[in-house]
Formats: structure tokens, C-alpha cells, sequence
């Protein structure tokens, strides 16, 4: 049973350019994910969805950034016109049931973005 | 506001020794609280969760306790060894709220 599965590892882009982040969660997983990990700070909640759905997106700015989690395929995070600010680790966490349900979270390795 | 906080950014001690992390939070209610190995580069692994009706969780080497009184739960390393370093990270998922609330992390370095 293969891990969390984010790609790509490492993502370089250009100010102004967009950048999408995809995630797979484990298999038989339905709850996702999305974190932000900037350099020495801890890791800030930004959304989470279900197959379909986002369920909580109180985390995410309200412009530039979305999240999807369609039927078929991976989770997107989607961030438009990236800023230098946006420069971070991106981690998406999978679970197979929501956190409330006292289930351990199973993370990937993360996307680092650089804007540059 | 919701605040968590882990004792020290960094920590060193020396092998063989037990290693004790501290975390503190304020204005929660918290479900239940977990820990989390996060090592360079990666993303952070489960270790161990306990509720707020529980004082103390084992595992092998591990001790976790939680005083929903003091709001603090301590994270206990025993025997530790080099492989031990890493960052360790406390997350709380708030009674009501969706996901978990991580604290900036303690690096432990665990010296040979």
C-alpha cells in the first residue's frame, strides 16, 4: 500500500506564473489535507476536502489559491499568479476517516515550491 | 487567541539519556493531542496519540502524558539514541474544529 504521493517534489516558479500541486492520498483514503510549512514555523492548516467536497477552507487565502479533490485522480492545490510570500513547503495529509474520528494522519513528503 | 507552544527550538542531550519535550497551548478545548517525527526534507510521521480523558500513552520507548489542568503534555524519550534526531511536533485537533493545530517544533539532537 503505497504512501501519501505528492508531485512534484520540488516546483520552481516565476513570479506571476501558476503552480499546482497534486496529491494522492492512501488507498482507502477519502479525508484530504493541504498544510504550509514556511522555514521554521510549524505547519498551518489551509483546507480540507472529501471526495468532492471541500469540507473546511478556513485555512487557505481567499484569493489566488483553490483546492480540489475530484471523483477521479488526485487532489489539485492550485495557487495562481504566485508571490514570493507563496515560497514554502506545501504537505498534504490523507486520513480514512475526518480528524474528529481520533485517527492518526498519514502525510507525503511535500512540494517545495521556490517563486522566484 | 489559539496559541501552542514547544519548550525550545532545540534541544541537545546525550545518548543513553531521556529526552523530555513540552507542550503548552492556551484558549483550547482540546479533542485529543498528538506527536508527530518530522526529519529534514520529509513530512512528519505519527507517533502517538492520547485524548483528554487519557493521563499516559506507552510505546516502546515512548511516554506521552497530557494535563488538560496545567494544558501541557509532555513527550518522553527514553534511552535515547542518535537516530532519535529529529523534530518533534505537537498537534491538537480542537473539540468542534475540522483539522489539527501543530506547534513550531523542538529539534532534538542527540549526541553520541
Amino acid at each position: 500500500n503505497a504512501g501519501v504521493m505528492q508531485n512534484p517534489r520540488h516546483l520552481v516558479r516565476r513570479r506571476g506564473q501558476e503552480a499546482r500541486l497534486r496529491c494522492s492520498p492512501m488507498k482507502g483514503h477519502s479525508h484530504v489535507y493541504w498544510y504550509r510549512q514556511l522555514p521554521e514555523e510549524g505547519l498551518k492548516f489551509m483546507v480540507y476536502l472529501q471526495k468532492e467536497n471541500i469540507i473546511d477552507e478556513s485555512g487557505m487565502p481567499k484569493e489566488r489559491f483553490s483546492a480540489e479533490f475530484p471523483k477521479e485522480g488526485p487532489s489539485i492545490l492550485r495557487i495562481q499568479q504566485v508571490v514570493r510570500g507563496d515560497s514554502a513547503a506545501y504537505f498534504c495529509a490523507s486520513s480514512p476517516l475526518s480528524d474528529r474520528q481520533n485517527t492518526e494522519a498519514f502525510f507525503g513528503q511535500g512540494t517545495r515550491l521556490t517563486v522566484v | 487567541s489559539q496559541k501552542i507552544e514547544q519548550n525550545s527550538e532545540a534541544l541537545n542531550i546525550q545518548e543513553g539519556k531521556t529526552a523530555t519535550l513540552t507542550c503548552n497551548y492556551t484558549n483550547y478545548s482540546p479533542a485529543y493531542l498528538q506527536w508527530y517525527r518530522q526529519d529534514p526534507g520529509r513530512g512528519p510521521v505519527f507517533l502517538l496519540l492520547i485524548r483528554e480523558n487519557e493521563k499516559e500513552k506507552r510505546k516502546e520507548r515512548l511516554k506521552v502524558t497530557f494535563d488538560t489542568t496545567l494544558k501541557q503534555s509532555l513527550f518522553h524519550i527514553t534511552a535515547s539514541q542518535p537516530a532519535d534526531s529529529a523534530t518533534y511536533l505537537c498537534a491538537l485537533l480542537r473539540t468542534g474544529a475540522n483539522n489539527l493545530f501543530f506547534g513550531t517544533g523542538t529539534r532534538l539532537t542527540v549526541i553520541p
